[in-house]
Formats: C-alpha cells, structure tokens, sequence
C-alpha cells in the first residue's frame, strides 16, 4: 500500500535562512506526490505537484520539491524562509480513485 | 483557486446526541467529497470517499452506521456523526475533487473542530 513518511515532526529555522522538508513515499509505479500547507483555521492549500517531467517542480509562495526515483524522495525546499510561513506542512501521494495519502506532517516554526 | 467551505467551523454536543457537518463547494461542482479526520498533531485519515448521488464507501475501520454521509448535489456533502461520544472528538475536513479535473487534486475545507462532552 502507498505511504508517506515525514521524519521531522518539528523543524525551526531563523527568518531568512533556507528550509528543507523531507518526504518519502512508498508506491510501485510512477507516483502522484503533493505537498501542502495547513495553516490554523485555514484549509489545506496546495503548494505543488509532481506528475512527470522535470523532476524539479516549481511551486507557490517560492517553495520548491524535487522528485528524486533513486531515494523515492520529494523533498520541499525554500531558499529563504519568511515568518509567515510558519504552519504545519503535509506530503502526499496519490493512492488511487483519486485518494490521497497524507504523511503525518511537520510544523515549520520560524524564529525572528 | 476552488473553494470549499465547511459549517460549522466548531461545535460542541453533548455524548448520545448526534451532529451534523456540512460541506460546500463554491465555485464549483464536486463530483467526489472526502471526509478525513485529524487528530492532534496527527496526519489526516481518509474516513470515506462520496460521488454524487452514490453511497457513501468508507475506509476499512470507519463504522459507516455512525458516520453518515450524504451526497445528494454536486456542491453539497454532509457527515452525520450519530450517538456521538467523547472519542468522536477531533477535527473534521472535507475536501472536493471534479471529475476531468487534474487527477487527484483535491479542494480542502477549512475543517471542523468537534468537541463531544
């Protein structure tokens, strides 16, 4: 069955500095993966995709995911985090029927 | 981007009644609804996927006769929790996907946030 790990439960970074979000998946074939970003009172909202092709995706916002086969691998990267984008980040895959699976998400604190 | 909105945001009930979520979506037509659950400082759990029209098919260890779901327009779905108790309390989401859409994209709910005494 598809999964998503998120090892990092917790990840603080200094205003200003780069962020790194790691995301493993397990899935057989080509995967669907999804990242998104839940802020209090406030729906998921979608960050980026990866379908196929490059497998460095451009998202919103300046956030970033490379697709890596090799370490089935989608990590979420920013070059400089903004104090506002302290929230809690989720990675997810596609598991069929139009399904997602989430992992358990990382809550991003940013410290000033 | 497509909006869902979820009422009510909170509640509160007492143990043995039940409780009613609603879930729109609108500026769309959601041809499929999800429900999930979260708990605290925990993943979203997919309860059960709703087409339009159709039952409701729950995931494995969802008591289907406690969540009830409904999906009777393309822009409404509604989850029921029945006899409700203080185990039942977490924070509910529901999210929206339309047919010929982008393949597994989803439109999230602010989600609801029940509480059971």
């Amino acid at each position: 069955a598809q999964s998503v790990t998120q090892p990092d439960i917790h990840i603080t970074v200094s205003e200003g500095a780069s962020l790194e979000l790691r995301c493993n998946y397990s899935y057989g074939a080509t995967p669907y993966l999804f990242w998104y970003v839940q802020s209090p009172g406030q729906g998921l909202q979608l960050l980026l995709k990866y379908f196929s092709g490059d497998t460095l995706v451009q998202g919103i916002k300046g956030f970033e995911a490379e697709f890596k086969r090799s370490q089935s691998s989608f990590n979420l990267r920013k070059p400089s985090v903004h104090w506002s984008d302290a929230a809690e980040y989720f990675c997810a895959v596609g598991a069929g029927g139009n399904k997602l699976v989430f992992g358990a998400g990382t809550i991003l604190r940013v410290k000033s | 981007g497509a909006v869902v909105s979820q009422h009510p945001s909170w509640v509160i009930c007492k143990s043995g009644t039940s409780v009613k979520i609603e879930c729109r979506s609108l500026d769309f037509q959601a041809t499929t609804m999800f429900w999930y659950r979260q708990f605290p400082k925990q993943s979203l759990m997919l309860m059960a996927t709703s087409n339009e029209g159709s039952k409701a098919t729950y995931e494995q260890g969802v008591e289907k006769d406690k969540f009830l779901i409904n999906h009777a327009s393309l822009t409404l779905s509604t989850l029921t929790v029945t006899s409700a108790h203080p185990e039942d309390s977490s924070f509910y989401i529901c999210s929206g996907h339309t047919s010929g859409g982008v393949r597994y994209e989803q439109y999230f709910g602010p989600g609801t946030r029940l509480t059971v005494t």
